[in-house]
């Protein structure tokens, strides 16, 4: 069984701190994608990384690949009450169509 | 454009007794999925349609589950005879594609089973 590890799985911090969600896995993955969920809705795509070693950045989130794309970061600076959320990663494996999704990071920013 | 759309969104039944969970994608999305949620944590597949094929169903944990696609489009979860541990929220999904394709995500359906 493949599995995706995401820590830590609860989080809770002050406004304004900087914080690092990871997401880990023995298997290699041909992308990678983070998701946001709120309560009562479903995920919401962030971001695709696909290059081992890439970055992005979307405001105050920046994504990293890892350079095997075995793993995963998802760094938020100057968190935001609005940041609040489960974050989810997932990745369909090489070879395998469909994406397996990550344990989960419940994230809660307190004003 | 309307997006993934799920009914019902909360549905409370006794054991014993089958329920259908309905999904409408997004029009002219091919692809669809169904995944399971429980105690807001990660999703587990359930099972993956490309068309009205399922190419994956590895994912439906007992033979009580099972799901159908028509016209390419509107999607039936079923579960029959329900047991206290199907209690969670299903989750529908919809991509253009294949599942390396950006998948948007519908509401869910809360399911209580009693």
């Amino acid at each position: 069984t493949q599995l995706l590890e995401q820590s830590p799985q609860f989080l809770s911090i002050q406004e304004g701190e900087n914080l690092t969600v990871y997401c880990n896995s023995s298997s290699v993955f041909s992308s990678l994608q983070w998701y946001r969920q709120e309560p009562g809705e479903g995920p919401v795509l962030l971001v695709t990384v696909v290059t081992g070693g890439e970055v992005k950045k979307l405001k105050r989130l920046t994504f990293q690949f890892g350079d095997a794309r075995k793993d995963s970061s998802l760094h938020i600076t100057a968190a935001q009450p609005g940041d609040t959320g489960l974050y989810l990663c997932a990745g369909p494996y090489f070879g395998n169509e469909k994406l397996t999704f990550g344990t989960g990071t419940r994230l809660t920013i307190i004003p | 454009g309307a997006g993934v759309s799920q009914s019902p969104s909360n549905k409370v039944t006794e054991k014993g007794k089958d329920v259908e969970l309905r999904c409408d994608p997004i029009s002219g999305h091919t692809a669809l999925y169904w995944y399971r949620q429980s105690l807001g944590q990660g999703l587990e597949f359930l099972i993956y349609f490309q068309g009205n094929s399922a190419p994956d169903k590895s994912g439906l944990p007992s033979d009580r589950f099972s799901a159908e696609r028509t016209g390419g489009s509107v999607s039936t979860l079923t579960i029959q005879r329900t047991q206290q541990e199907d209690s969670a929220v299903y989750l529908c999904a919809s991509s253009l594609y294949a599942a390396q394709e950006t998948q948007y995500f519908g509401p869910g359906t809360r399911l209580l089973v009693l």
